[in-house]
């Protein structure tokens, strides 16, 4: 059975660093065609893609955040950290831990994670 | 311009049929791409429902319905989830996306009413 839990900080200060970690069971990410993705939902928005990394350590980011955003593995502990870089009022949102069916073809199967909810405030 | 556009919203009876529009910008060409379509139900996370490339490559996500199903409109560049059979489950959010430039993107998102 697979599964993904999000842990984090509730509450970020603007400017500072928001650290993410995405804890999985049920696969390995040294398995082919496993990628861990990050999802983000603003209350009342969109769902806006922002990174992945691939099995065999491939990272791709959203163009619009991929100089404040960086993706990581630690295989042996099944886990998937999401650091954002310089956090904002907008940055205020529900951060989804997900494996995602959207590839180039290289990825399979599709499991989300419940969320984190993080607001950023002073 | 936006990758993906999608209506804001769309309404539709019960028993009656929906269909969804995902307009790819008019420099990306709908037929080189697999469109994938998620459901998101109020207070629920999203959901795969499918994906389409042609009627010879496409796939439905597990334990999705027949009445969903994937297809494409190349005259007005878009890709497209057909929902029969309406129920008053199906109100919710459906998203489409696609992999382009080595990112996955999401459409805005279409609020289904059904009324």
């Amino acid at each position: 059975q697979v599964t993904l839990r999000e842990s984090g900080p509730a509450l970020v200060k603007p400017t500072q660093t928001l650290t993410l970690t995405c804890s999985f069971s049920g696969f390995s990410l040294s398995t082919g065609g496993v990628c861990v993705n990050w999802v983000r939902q603003a209350p009342g928005k969109a769902l806006e893609w922002l990174a992945r990394i691939d099995w065999d350590d491939d990272e791709f980011y959203s163009t619009s955040l991929k100089t404040r955003l960086t993706i990581s593995k630690d295989t042996s502990r099944n886990q998937v950290v999401l650091k954002m870089t310089n956090v904002d009022p907008v940055d205020t949102a529900t951060y989804f831990c997900a494996r995602l069916e959207i590839s180039g073809g290289s990825c399979r199967g599709d499991y989300w994670g419940q969320g984190a909810v993080v607001t950023v405030s002073s | 311009q936006p990758v993906l556009t999608q209506p804001t919203s769309l309404s539709a009876s019960p028993g009656a049929s929906a269909r969804f529009t995902c307009t790819l910008r008019s420099d990306i060409n709908v037929g080189t791409y697999w469109i994938y379509w998620y459901q998101q139900k109020p207070g629920s996370l999203p959901r795969y429902l499918l994906k389409y490339k042609s009627d010879s490559d496409k796939q439905q996500g597990s334990g999705v319905p027949s009445r969903f199903s994937g297809s494409k409109d190349a005259s007005t560049n878009a890709g497209l989830l057909l929902i029969s059979g309406l129920q008053s489950e199906d109100e919710a959010d459906y998203y489409c996306a696609i992999w382009y430039s080595s990112t996955s993107v999401f459409g805005g998102g279409t609020k289904l009413t059904v009324l």
